[in-house]
């Protein structure tokens, strides 16, 4: 029930197409979902956000699309650059009145490489 | 600037030794957490502490343990008992926004056991 679900593991996508990652999640009190990216080396940051009451959330090329009904979210990279190439996490909570705590429930990860 | 300070960046360790990993945050965030990342496992939580002096083991705290004597530290230790603690560690704190739980992150701390 408490976990997140993200495909694909690894995408390789040239330079100016479009990245889609996917995510799934089973427990229907999550209520907040952010995207965390995170470059070699580094620790990860969020990147973009969404409650479950809005459909899309658009921040520049990066926008999240969600599906309450199906317990389905997705990241899409619109004119995807090489700066983009890292690893991206799709990840759930509660919010924390809910949960009587803070913690996040991460999916695995997706390797994201925009070739030239 | 505020932000997350994780120390040493590379450390190095022989089987049997004991290590501490240092987080300070200067955020003023109340909830501090620790998590070890491994090549295609993704995050997975270590421990975590909403409070000072208060801490809960998280999916994967065998072998590890913390305390939270201040609410700027929150300091790991890997223990001998750990059977495989080579790893990318990552601490991390959180505020709460309307509710949401919004984490920043340190860069990291990676540990290789010899």
């Amino acid at each position: 029930q408490q976990q997140v679900k993200q495909s694909p593991q690894s995408l390789i996508v040239q330079k100016g197409g479009i990245s889609i990652i996917n995510c799934a999640y089973e427990n229907t009190a999550f209520d907040y979902f952010p995207w965390y990216q995170q470059f070699p080396g580094k620790g990860p940051a969020l990147l973009i956000a969404i409650r479950p009451d809005v459909s899309e959330k658009k921040e520049g090329r990066f926008t999240i699309s969600f599906n309450k009904s199906a317990k389905q979210f997705s990241l899409h990279i619109m004119d995807s650059q090489p700066g983009d190439s890292a690893t991206y996490f799709c990840a759930a909570s509660m919010t924390w009145w809910k949960a009587g705590s803070y913690q996040l429930t991460f999916g695995k990860g997706t390797k994201l490489s925009v070739i030239p | 600037d505020g932000g997350i300070t994780q120390s040493p960046k590379y450390l190095f360790r022989k089987e049997g030794q004991n290590v501490t990993l240092s987080c300070e945050q200067n955020l003023n965030h109340d909830a501090m957490y620790w998590y070890r990342q491994d090549p295609g496992q993704g995050l997975r939580l270590i421990y975590y502490s909403q409070i000072v002096n208060d801490f809960q083991k998280g999916d994967i705290a065998e072998g590890y343990s913390v305390s939270r004597e201040k609410k700027e530290s929150f300091p790991l230790t890997v223990t001998s008992a750990q059977k495989n603690p080579t790893a990318f560690y990552l601490c991390a704190s959180s505020i709460s926004l309307s509710g949401a739980n919004v984490l920043t992150f340190g860069a990291g701390s990676r540990l290789t056991v010899l």
